[in-house]
């Protein structure tokens, strides 16, 4: 089945306390993206990656990094969270360039104390 | 930065009733899509329209590309509880450097009573 899988689905962490959270498609897919979910703000993008070891900023980058090491993976690593940093998370891909259909993953709920 | 507006930003409405939203820009769009994400689950892709004028269906729903390419329109008919969730409309845009973003509409949220 293709899909985008993300884990873990939920996290409650500490300020300052590094986390990943990771992202795979079984798509073969060129470009993935990182979004946050926060209300009434709809989705924002992170940071994106057009192909393997390509990787750029997306609208809301700060306090966040991404790799690209593998085409089916595509980690969000927070070195040092903020309570700013709750959110709703969706990892999604395109077979295309970033401009055509997106497909999600399931998303990561994380709460920051 | 490019945006979509969407709107209502809510409904509530009774089972059975129709329900219509939309979506705008202030620039030209090639492509219109629309996502409903239910609650504990991320968006999936419900219609996608690629011409301007195009109207398409997929059972209940049916979504319009304005014909100024700078609006769509989502239409539910006959409403049932599983229609709840939020439904974004999203569009490409291009940036300088000539790649290509989806654009997000801030979502409507709609509820329905059965």
């Amino acid at each position: 089945e293709a899909q985008v899988t993300q884990n873990p689905r939920y996290l409650i962490t500490v300020t300052g306390k590094k986390l990943t959270v990771t992202c795979s498609q079984n798509m073969n897919h060129e470009y993935m993206s990182w979004y946050r979910q926060d209300p009434g703000l709809g989705l924002r993008q992170i940071y994106y990656s057009m192909n393997v070891e390509v990787t750029d900023k997306g609208d809301v980058p700060e306090g966040y990094k991404v790799s690209r090491k593998e085409k089916r993976n595509f980690p969000l690593i927070l070195e040092s969270p903020s309570p700013n940093q709750t959110s709703l998370y969706f990892c999604a891909s395109s077979s295309g360039t970033g401009g055509e259909t997106q497909y999600f993953g399931p998303g990561t709920r994380l709460l920051v104390l | 930065g490019q945006q979509l507006n969407q709107s209502p930003q809510s409904m509530f409405i009774q089972e059975g009733e129709d329900v219509s939203m939309n979506c705008t820009s202030s620039s030209i769009f090639n492509t219109w899509l629309w996502y409903k994400q239910e609650p504990g689950e991320g968006p999936v892709l419900l219609i996608a329209l690629y011409k301007a004028g195009e109207l398409t269906s997929n059972g209940r729903l049916t979504a319009q590309f304005g014909i100024t390419r700078k609006d769509s329109f989502l239409n539910i008919s006959a409403s049932i509880p599983s229609d709840v969730g939020i439904y974004f409309c999203a569009g490409p845009h291009m940036f300088s450097g000539g790649y290509n973003k989806l654009i997000f509409g801030a979502g409507t949220r709609l509820a329905v009573h059965p």
